[in-house]
């Protein structure tokens, strides 16, 4: 089946510092990858839906400013959390729509998470 | 912004015994999609359907759904300890294609 990974799996940094996460798609395409944050005992939010080549559209409330994403292959989306504050601790996750068949399946990564200190 | 319910938001049941989970949504949907996560991990893609299906199985799992309630329920028979994890419903919006996660329910299955 496909296969999405993520790296780092953890990170611990400090209050200011900026932390890139990478999103794979391992053994398929991927023209669109989707990044969720989800807050300890809560679901998962959209925070944007990134498509190779273009920019990416963020859902409401998310800054784009501060949550860089860039899609610059069919297998590679980065998130960048720029100047990581304390409130920005989450477990991010992302997926990938697989370029060929049917749409209907994101493809899910197993995450990473964020403690900023 | 978040569309999906989930109720009950905890279960707990002794192990052998059914578990039945309720999502309901507010817009128009491609489909219906049930996770299961395992605390601090990934996603697991457990089972999908179609607005225009009614019942899904698979393995212990059987998925209804009822578009003119905007609803789906997940059951899973004779529960194990291992199904102990969080359940979430997903839809995916027919105007956007975007996925839009419910509140999930955590499940505890006591051997």
């Amino acid at each position: 089946g496909a296969v999405v990974s993520q790296h780092p799996s953890w990170v611990i940094c400090k209050s200011g510092t900026s932390v890139k996460i990478e999103c794979r798609s391992l053994d398929f395409q991927a023209t669109t990858m989707f990044w969720y944050r989800q807050f300890p005992k809560q679901s998962l939010m959209l925070m944007a839906t990134s498509n190779e080549g273009s920019k990416a559209t963020y859902e409401q409330g998310v800054e784009k400013d501060k949550f860089l994403i860039n899609h610059a292959s069919l297998t590679l989306s980065t998130l960048t959390v720029t100047s990581a504050h304390p409130e920005d601790s989450s477990f991010y996750i992302c997926s990938a729509e697989a370029l060929a068949g049917g749409r209907d399946t994101q493809y899910f990564g197993p995450g990473t998470r964020l403690t900023v200190l | 912004s978040q569309q999906g319910e989930e109720d009950p938001q905890a279960l707990s049941i002794q192990e052998g015994e059914n578990a039945t989970m309720n999502c309901s949504y507010k817009t128009s949907i491609n489909n219906l999609q049930w996770y299961r996560q395992n605390s601090g991990r990934g996603l697991v893609h457990l089972i999908l359907i179609r607005s225009n299906e009614r019942e899904k199985h698979s393995g212990r799992l059987r998925v209804t759904l009822d578009t003119s309630k905007k609803s789906s329920s997940l059951l899973i028979t004779a529960s194990r300890a291992a199904d102990t994890a969080s359940y979430f419903c997903a839809t995916e919006a027919s105007n956007t294609g975007k996925l839009i996660f419910g509140q999930g329910t955590t499940l505890q299955v006591k051997p």
